[in-house]
């Protein structure tokens, strides 16, 4: 069945630095979309991605669909502390698929 | 527009008990998905139901069951608890059709002792 691999699993940055998160499908997906869940929260829902190669951004994030749409990163410049959370990608197959999603990137900022 | 309402925040039940957790969708969403989120596996897809009718289901047991009524609110029931069914179950709302985000509610903490 599909699955949705997400890396790293963990991400330790100084304030300030970048980083990015990588999710991939087994199988190609209708669309992705991204997530982030605060600490002692729910996933609140960032940004859907629907066409190959697409990239959007949000302020300091960046997000990216793979050409072959099944692949897509999350990248983040000059991190701060509000950016602490896990951050999910979840892919959609189909019109009537279920959202998978994957084992998400747990942020942690240091000052 | 009120959020996702999912009743009760907290439960404490006993293996062998059964228990029923309750979900509101944002108004006007008919799609309801629920979601188990444990510290080792994530979030883990459970089922999800549009107009009174399971469409997805995930690999949870028979004990594992679902409904949805007809004001879209949605109910979710486990029976014959274990250990390992401890875990926050979030439930989710989206417009009619797939593709579109979910909408997450704070979650039910469930604990089995």
């Amino acid at each position: 069945g599909q699955q949705v691999m997400q890396i790293p699993q963990y991400q330790h940055v100084q304030e300030g630095e970048d980083f990015t998160t990588y999710c991939n499908s087994s199988t190609t997906l209708s669309n992705i979309q991204w997530y982030k869940q605060r600490p002692g929260g729910h996933p609140v829902f960032l940004i859907q991605l629907v066409k190959s190669g697409e990239v959007k951004k949000q302020k300091r994030l960046t997000f990216q669909f793979g050409e072959a749409k099944k692949n897509s990163s999350l990248h983040i410049t000059a991190t701060q502390t509000t950016d602490v959370g896990t951050y999910f990608c979840a892919g959609d197959t189909d019109s009537w698929g279920k959202l998978q999603f994957g084992a998400g990137t747990q942020v942690v900022v240091t000052p | 527009k009120a959020g996702v309402t999912q009743t009760p925040r907290y439960l404490i039940k006993t293996r062998g008990q059964q228990v029923t957790l309750s979900c509101s969708p944002i108004s006007g969403h008919r799609s309801v998905s629920w979601y188990q989120q444990t510290p080792g596996q994530g979030l883990q897809f459970l089922f999800e139901y549009f107009s009174e009718t399971q469409r997805n289901k995930g690999n949870f047991p028979g004990r594992f069951s679902g409904r949805q009524f007809s004001n879209s609110r949605s109910e979710m029931n486990v029976s014959t608890l274990e250990l390992g069914d401890s875990a926050l179950y979030l439930c989710a709302s989206r417009r009619d059709s797939g593709g579109s985000p979910l909408h997450f509610g704070n979650g039910t903490r469930l604990t089995v002792t």
